[in-house]
C-alpha cells in the first residue's frame, strides 16, 4: 500500500505558546489539502481544509497556509492548550477522493 | 447529528481466519472510504465506494474486498488474515465523490488484532 514515512515527529510546546506543524506534499497536482487530528483510541478529526486556490485559511485558534511552489503546508495553533496534544495529520487530495496522509506529527502540550 | 459509526470496534481472530467490518456513514453521506491505519506504514487508503460502485481501490491484495448497500452502509472483509493485518480500520464518509473536495469525516475505527 501507498506510504509516507515510518518516524513520528514530536513537538512540545508550553501551554499558551503558538505551536507549528508542518508537512511536505507528495504531488504537485494535488488540489485540496486537510489537517486531521487524531487523539489516542480515536478516528482523525477535520480540524480545517485549504484548496489549491488559496494559500492561508483561518479557523478558530488555528490557520493553515499552503505554499505550492515547494508542496509545503503547515498548521497553525494558537495559544496552544492540553487538549490540543493529539497527533497531527495532514492529507492531500488528487481530484479524487483517495487521501494520502503525511507521517504525522505528534503534539505534546506541558504546563 | 449522528458521526460515522462502525462496528466492532475490537476484534481479535487468528490467522486463516476471514474478518467482516461494518461502517455507517454520517446521514446523508452517499460515500465511504476504508483506510488501514498501521504504526510502521501509517494511513493508507484502502477502497473508496459510492453508489454501491468501487469507484477507487489503493494497493492492498484481493484479501481485500468491501461493498456498499443501498443505503449507503459499507463493509470490509478481510480472507485468510496474516498477523501483518492487525491494525486499526477507519471509515471515512463523504457527501459525495467529486474532484475529491468533499470533506471526509472518520469514525472511531476498528481495532482487529490477528494472534
Amino acid at each position: 500500500g501507498e506510504s509516507v514515512g515510518l518516524h513520528l515527529p514530536t513537538l512540545s510546546v508550553q501551554e499558551g505558546d503558538n505551536s507549528i506543524i508542518n508537512c511536505a506534499y507528495s504531488n504537485s497536482a494535488s488540489d485540496y489539502f486537510i489537517w486531521y487530528k487524531q487523539e489516542s483510541g480515536k478516528g482523525p478529526q477535520f480540524i480545517i481544509d485549504i484548496r489549491s486556490n488559496m494559500d492561508k485559511r483561518q479557523g478558530q485558534r488555528v490557520t493553515v497556509l499552503l505554499n505550492k511552489t515547494v508542496k509545503h503546508l503547515s498548521l497553525q495553533i494558537a495559544a496552544t492548550q492540553p487538549g490540543d496534544s493529539a497527533v497531527y495529520f495532514c492529507a492531500e487530495n488528487i481530484m479524487t477522493d483517495k487521501l494520502i496522509f503525511g507521517t504525522g506529527t505528534r503534539l505534546q502540550v506541558f504546563p | 447529528k449522528a458521526g460515522v459509526t462502525q462496528t466492532p470496534r475490537y476484534l481479535i481472530k487468528t490467522r486463516g481466519q476471514q474478518v467482516t467490518l461494518s461502517c455507517s456513514p454520517i446521514s446523508g453521506h452517499r460515500s465511504v472510504s476504508w483506510y488501514q491505519q498501521t504504526p510502521g506504514q501509517g494511513l493508507q487508503f484502502l477502497f473508496e465506494y459510492f453508489s454501491e460502485t468501487q469507484r477507487n481501490k489503493g494497493n492492498f491484495p484481493g484479501r481485500f474486498s468491501g461493498r456498499q448497500f443501498s443505503n449507503s452502509r459499507s463493509e470490509m472483509n478481510v480472507s485468510t488474515l496474516e498477523l501483518g493485518d492487525s491494525a486499526l480500520y477507519l471509515c471515512a464518509s463523504s457527501l459525495a465523490p467529486g474532484r475529491g473536495t468533499d470533506t471526509q469525516y472518520f469514525g472511531p475505527g476498528t481495532r482487529l488484532t490477528v494472534l
